[in-house]
């Protein structure tokens, strides 16, 4: 089965300053990239996804690469603020399909 | 529109019990997935349903087991629980079909098992 591995499990940045998350997956098949953020207390919401059609994907401070011959995907936000302090997922599919396999998560915390 | 409902929000349990939780999905949202968070294990797949019919399951032990109704809401099932079991249990939502098949996450129903 699909194996996502995402680095690093925790993150400190300045507010202001740039984060980045990178994950890694196994299956080629897998074509939907989805990130979630999960604050305390709360269930994983999504963020942004990426499809295998495409390389880059942009939503205001949030941005996701995917590189389908290396197998990683990459998320990044620009300009923190201490709201982005959260845990950050990454998932992987088929877009036939509906099983999702998640990476371990990312502990970002934006320092005021 | 109302988002995924988990219910209840907490339980408490005791080794060898059985509990039961509730997942209503997003409106017109066909497709339940049900997953066990732990800070060890992270997010864990436990199964699909979609139409009344599982069509995933991850490696979880016979005993949790789920349901789906003909409106879409769902529920899962442990019994005989063990600690181990303790966990944020989520459920996810999706509509399915196309191209669209976003997940979408409830609050999570936190068991803790004594």
């Amino acid at each position: 089965g699909e194996n996502v591995e995402q680095h690093p499990s925790t993150l400190s940045v300045q507010e202001g300053d740039s984060a980045v998350i990178k994950c890694t997956y196994s299956d080629s098949a897998s074509n939907y990239f989805p990130w979630y953020k999960q604050e305390l207390g709360k269930g994983p919401q999504l963020i942004i996804d990426i499809r295998s059609n495409v390389g880059e994907k942009k939503d205001q401070r949030i941005a996701v690469t995917l590189n389908k011959t290396a197998k990683h995907f990459s998320l990044h936000i620009t300009e923190t603020q201490p709201e982005d302090s959260a845990v950050y997922f990454c998932a992987a599919s088929i877009l036939s399909g509906n099983q999702f396999y998640f990476g371990t998560g990312t502990s970002l915390t934006v320092i005021p | 529109k109302a988002g995924v409902t988990q219910t209840p929000r907490y339980l408490i349990k005791t080794r060898g019990q059985q509990v039961t939780l509730s997942c209503s999905p997003i409106s017109g949202h066909r497709s339940v997935s049900w997953y066990q968070q732990t800070p060890g294990q992270g997010l864990q797949f436990l199964f699909e349903y979609f139409s009344e019919t599982q069509r995933n399951k991850g490696n979880f032990p016979g005993r949790f087991s789920g349901r789906q109704f003909s409106n879409s809401r769902s529920e899962m099932n442990v019994s005989t629980l063990e600690l181990g079991d303790s966990a944020l249990y989520l459920c996810a939502s999706s509509r399915q079909g196309g191209q669209s098949n976003e997940q979408f996450f409830g609050p999570g129903t936190r068991l803790t098992v004594l």
